[in-house]
């Protein structure tokens, strides 16, 4: 059962467009929202991560939405550009353990 | 500083074979878990390791195992190799055993092909 649902599976944005890649969870008891990116050939890099006692955190133009009762959370990248195109990951832990639970991922190509 | 080391990168097995993959993380880090990453499942937790102990396990068969060394580097094991265990397998340390305000980092994986 995958405990994080992603969407889309790809994007296409034009460069300098916004991108936006959601991600929805069940478990109630995950705290940690974080969001990786991946190029081919490389490991998972963190971008940027969330904790549910904010709505929204902002680094750069990478920010995060984050929904409670909706057991929701988003990406946004503004200003998209072609260094940007590869695929994110959304994730979720729980305190107490070092497990992350990824969601299937999102290919995105930014169009120059 | 340097960041997590995985050796292997690249290493073709034959099934029914066994492999061994290495690990070393952050300096100072002393968790340590490993992925696998497949185009079909993903990415899936096998375990993680603090100060030498398993700590978490994920839903895998016991051809998979691990351990960790007094200096956080870990090792993990697959034997009885079957076609399916072609995938990248990542590592990635953090400071504790909670990623609590630790963040996670990756290394760049041991990609296994198995034929």
């Amino acid at each position: 059962q995958q405990q994080v649902k992603q969407s889309p599976q790809s994007l296409i944005v034009q460069k300098g467009g916004i991108s936006i890649i959601n991600c929805a969870y069940e478990n109630t008891a995950f705290d940690y929202f974080p969001w990786y990116q991946q190029f081919p050939g490389k490991g998972p890099a963190l971008l940027i991560a969330i904790r549910p006692d904010v709505s929204e955190k902002k680094e750069g133009r990478f920010t995060i939405s984050f929904n409670k009762s909706a057991k929701q959370f988003s990406l946004h990248i503004m200003d998209s550009q072609p260094g940007d195109s590869a695929t994110y990951f959304c994730a979720a832990a729980q305190t107490g353990a070092n497990n992350l639970f990824f969601g299937t991922g999102t290919r995105l190509t930014v169009i120059p | 500083k340097a960041g997590v080391t995985q050796t292997p990168r690249y290493l073709i097995k034959t099934r029914g074979q066994q492999v061994t993959l290495s690990c070393s993380p952050i300096s100072g880090h002393r968790s340590v878990s490993w992925y696998q990453q497949t185009p079909g499942q993903g990415l899936q937790f096998l375990f993680e390791y603090f100060s030498e102990t398993q700590r978490n396990k994920g839903n895998f068969p016991g051809r998979f195992s691990g351990r960790q060394f007094s200096n956080s580097r870990s090792e993990m094991n697959v034997s009885t190799l079957e076609l399916g265990d072609s995938a990248l397998y990542l590592c990635a340390s953090s400071l504790g055993a909670s990623y609590s305000g630790n963040t996670i980092y990756f290394g760049e994986g041991s990609w296994l092909t198995v034929v």
